[in-house]
């Protein structure tokens, strides 16, 4: 398995632009999470779900941040519109269930300026 | 939320030492414990897990010890190498809920 992949590898933009990352989960596996990784603030978890349903979204900054898993195979975490502060590395998990270690992709790196 | 803290930011050790690298809990509830690996420009790699109805779990150079009196959780790595060199997190569960992570501990390995 090719493990979860993420896109792009890197991403910079201009205040004020809409920006959209990726996540491909490894096959079979019916969980799915979006974390932030910041020095200050560590690994946030922002939202995850089950069988492609959102169920805890309380992480999510606020309404600026957007996310959706059409299929089993894909899932998107939007922001509109981007700021400075949402710079951060992005990472997308997966796991067959709750209590079984994560499986990361290997980030999104976001520069706002 | 929960706490989940490393006593040492950065550690240093020589090729061939052994490293521990600790962290702390504080919900004595967490039933739970991951170690990851994070190397520079990667995502966080699963090392080894423990959960709280054991005090000790081996690996391949590493182990784990889970001190539930002082919720203290330990990673042991044997015979350091210089890929071992990366930041490393625990992690902590409680009942199936969502992991929390602690700022992590930077490993050097001097050749």
């Amino acid at each position: 398995d090719a493990g979860v992949i993420q896109s792009p590898r890197h991403e910079v933009t201009e205040m004020g632009q809409e920006v959209t990352l990726r996540c491909k989960p490894i096959s079979g596996h019916d969980y799915l999470f979006w974390y932030r990784q910041t020095m200050m603030r560590g690994l946030e978890l922002l939202i995850y779900f089950n069988n492609n349903v959102p169920i805890d979204d309380s992480g999510m900054p606020e309404d600026r941040f957007s996310a959706k898993m059409p299929n089993a195979s894909f899932s998107t975490l939007k922001i509109q519109p981007s700021e400075p502060r949402d710079s951060a590395v992005y990472f997308c998990a997966s796991s067959p269930d709750r209590v079984t270690p994560l499986h990361f992709g290997n980030g999104t790196r976001l520069t706002v300026t | 939320g929960e706490s989940v803290g490393l006593h040492l930011p950065t550690l240093s050790v020589q090729e061939g030492d052994n490293s521990i690298i600790n962290c702390a809990y504080s919900n004595s509830a967490s039933d739970y414990f991951i170690w990851y690996k994070q190397e520079s420009g990667k995502g966080p790699q699963f090392i080894i897990d423990i959960r709280s109805n054991m005090d000790k779990r081996q690996g391949q150079r590493v182990t784990v010890l889970l001190n539930k009196t002082v919720k203290h959780l330990s990673l042991q790595i044997a015979a350091t190498q210089p890929g071992d060199s990366a930041v490393y997190f625990c992690a902590e569960n409680i009942a199936g809920n969502q992991f929390y992570f602690g700022t992590g501990t930077s490993l050097t390995v001097i050749p």
